[in-house]
């Protein structure tokens, strides 16, 4: 079993509809976790960053926790064409730990 | 404050040849790395940097090198270039001395024929 799964995607949703994202891992020891937005060809850009379970929201936003299911979840609200990219999850077991990536999902926000 | 800069950003090389990519950042983030991503393999960590004199392996480091000689720069080495190289190369720092909250610079694409 890979460390973090990610469906690739792609995932295509109407304009305005409300995304979700979502992530599984194996380490129980993870308890950093971040999201990051990577449109094409551009380096991938910090989201959001949460520690340990529960929720974090961010304008549109939402980064969502369950360490007993080990699984992650990020939510966009009232999507825009612009939020098409590519969005991949990470995380580690502590702070000062290498991460590791998920391998991403691409979404498209259709206009 | 510029960020993370990576030069160049294209560059196709022969089988054999060697080059440097180059990172740097001017943040003062003690953490600097280096990533390739290919598709369908996601990032995968090269080498890392948790301060100035201190490197070390990540997850793909053979057929490249990397020295931390500054807080500052943190260039990638391509010893002999082979076509399994080819791949987008990206660098990254952060605060303390972990990879968390990580920024990227904006990639090297890299083509070895």
């Amino acid at each position: 079993q890979k460390e973090v799964e990610q469906d690739p995607g792609p995932l295509s949703v109407p304009e305005g509809a409300i995304v979700s994202l979502n992530c599984t891992y194996s380490n129980s020891a993870f308890q950093y976790f971040m999201w990051y937005r990577q449109y094409s060809r551009k380096g991938p850009e910090l989201l959001m960053y949460t520690y340990s379970s529960g929720n974090k929201e961010d304008g549109r936003f939402t980064a969502q926790v369950d360490k007993s299911s080990k699984y992650i979840s990020l939510f966009i609200r009232d999507s825009q064409p612009s939020d098409s990219a590519t969005y991949l999850c990470a995380m580690s077991a502590e702070r000062d730990d290498k991460i590791i990536f998920g391998k991403g999902t691409r979404l498209h926000i259709l206009p | 404050n510029a960020g993370v800069t990576q030069t160049p950003k294209f560059q196709v090389l022969k089988t054999g040849q060697s080059m440097t990519l180059q990172c740097a950042q001017d943040m003062n983030h003690e953490y600097m790395s280096w990533y390739r991503q290919d598709p369908g393999m996601g990032l995968r960590l090269i080498h890392y940097s948790v301060g100035a004199g201190i490197t070390d392996q990540g997850e793909v480091p053979n057929g490249y090198n990397v020295s931390r000689s500054t807080t500052e720069d943190f260039p990638l080495r391509l010893l002999s270039a082979a076509p399994s190289q080819t791949s987008v190369y990206f660098c990254a720092s952060s605060y303390g001395t972990g990879g968390a909250e990580q920024y990227f610079g904006p990639g090297t694409r890299l083509t070895v024929t």
